[in-house]
């Protein structure tokens, strides 16, 4: 079955104690991509790769690191976790000639900073 | 500075009516407008997209109608079901690029 997955789906954390949220694709897609998603605020672009090694900033990318090291698996961290990056947050992937658009979404992971 | 202006927030219907939802973008540049639907507790599926070269896309109940000139495009619902009822967002992206933008989302309640 083609999916995404991420890792765990939820997580309490405190601050300051750096964290890794995983996501993980079966489908050999280039492109992969982070949002984060908040009331009222739709879903915001953290960080996208276009394909292994290569990876750039979207539109909120302060307080949080990828890399893209291998094509199925693209971690989110989180160096130094603070309250307001309390979210739920979803992983992306598609083809890379497969429209400009994310076909698939993980389940999420709902983060809770304390 | 939002780029994708998505309304009405929140939209009930009743049970075979219409759900139109509206989105408007700013940056030109812009060339491919998705729009997803999630539930809650799920991520967001893709439902339908289109181009900026087609004015409409009909998939089933769903279509899009894209006014370039106006750099608006919306999402028309047709005989709206109450499986229906979820949260929308619409999307903008630039052809070979990364980035791509979302609206804030309309949640949609079809009412049996």
């Amino acid at each position: 079955e083609a999916q995404v997955t991420q890792n765990p789906r939820y997580l309490i954390t405190v601050t300051g104690k750096k964290l890794t949220v995983t996501c993980s694709q079966n489908m050999n897609h280039e492109y992969m991509s982070w949002y984060r998603q908040d009331p009222g605020l739709g879903l915001r672009q953290i960080y996208y790769s276009m394909n292994v090694e290569v990876t750039d900033k979207g539109d909120v990318p302060e307080g949080y690191k990828v890399s893209r090291k291998e094509k199925r698996n693209f971690p989110l961290i989180l160096e130094s976790p603070s309250p307001n990056q309390t979210s739920l947050y979803f992983c992306a992937s598609r083809r890379q000639g497969g429209g400009n658009t994310e076909a698939f979404f993980g389940q999420g992971t709902r983060l809770t900073v304390v | 500075q939002q780029q994708v202006k998505q309304s009405p927030q929140s939209l009930i219907v009743q049970k075979g009516g219409i759900s139109i939802i509206n989105c408007a973008y700013e940056n030109t540049a812009f060339d491919y407008f998705p729009w997803y639907q999630q539930f809650p507790g799920k991520g967001p599926a893709l439902l339908i997209a289109i181009r900026p070269d087609v004015s409409e896309k009909k998939e089933g109940r769903f279509t899009i109608s894209f006014n370039k000139s106006a750099k608006q495009f919306s999402l028309h619902i047709m005989d709206s079901q109450p499986g229906d009822s979820a949260t929308y967002f619409c999307a903008a992206s630039m052809a070979n690029a990364g980035k791509s933008t979302f609206g804030d989302g309309t949640t949609l309640t079809v009412k049996p």
